[in-house]
């Protein structure tokens, strides 16, 4: 099983819109949790953290359901911009990171 | 904003010759990382460093690849004899050891032919 699962999509949606993209994560001695960002080519870049009780950051909400070893990530009213791929991220005792695959979203006009 | 730099962005070189890339941390930052992606791949995790010793590393970073902090702000990543499937994006990290959560540079992309 992979350590860290998410469906690679592409998910293509227009402008507005509402999508949701969910990781699993083998491990459940993972500690914590984030969702990057990568555009092509390019480093990945830290969205937001994903804590237990769920946070939001603007248009940007992150949940964690650990008994389910389950992360999700909502983006509403989707922009342009936000074509890239987000990549579900955890760790475990260590700093180290265990990427996911990534899932791609394409938002069009 | 502070931010992680690494150079070159691009390198070629011919198999079996030794690469050298280099990087610059966010100068607060205590943990080093050295990560990797494949073209079409996922982000894999090489070495992480701390306290000027390797504290852990993964099952590619083998005895070809070594890392050294020679002095108060570069990091660097040497690959001893370069194979064709060294060819990659590698990025370096770091963090403030306050959180795991990790800052990346812009990525060194070497090719090996």
């Amino acid at each position: 099983r992979k350590e860290v699962e998410q469906d690679p999509g592409p998910f293509n949606v227009p402008e507005g819109a509402t999508v949701a993209f969910n990781c699993t994560y083998s491990n459940s001695a993972s500690q914590s949790f984030f969702w990057y960002r990568q555009d092509c080519r390019k480093e990945p870049k830290l969205l937001m953290s994903v804590y237990s009780s769920g946070n939001e950051d603007g248009r940007f909400t992150a949940q964690l359901n650990r008994a389910s070893q389950y992360i999700s990530l909502l983006i509403r009213d989707s922009k342009l911009s936000d074509s890239a791929t987000y990549l579900c991220v955890v760790n475990a005792a260590s700093y180290k990171l265990i990427f996911g695959s990534g899932t791609r979203l394409l938002v069009r006009p | 904003e502070p931010e992680v730099t690494q150079t070159p962005s691009h390198q070629v070189t011919q198999m079996g010759q030794e690469v050298i890339l280099r990087c610059v941390p966010i100068s607060n930052h205590l943990y080093f990382y050295w990560y990797r992606q494949i073209l079409g791949q996922k982000v894999e995790f090489l070495v992480s460093f701390y306290n000027n010793e390797i504290s852990e590393k993964s099952e590619i970073f083998d005895d070809q690849f070594s890392v050294e902090r020679p002095d108060g702000s570069n990091f660097t990543l040497k690959i001893r004899s370069t194979k064709l499937e060294d060819s990659a994006m590698y990025f370096c990290a770091s963090s403030d050891g306050r959180a795991p959560e990790a800052f990346f540079g812009q990525g060194t992309r070497l090719t090996v032919v």
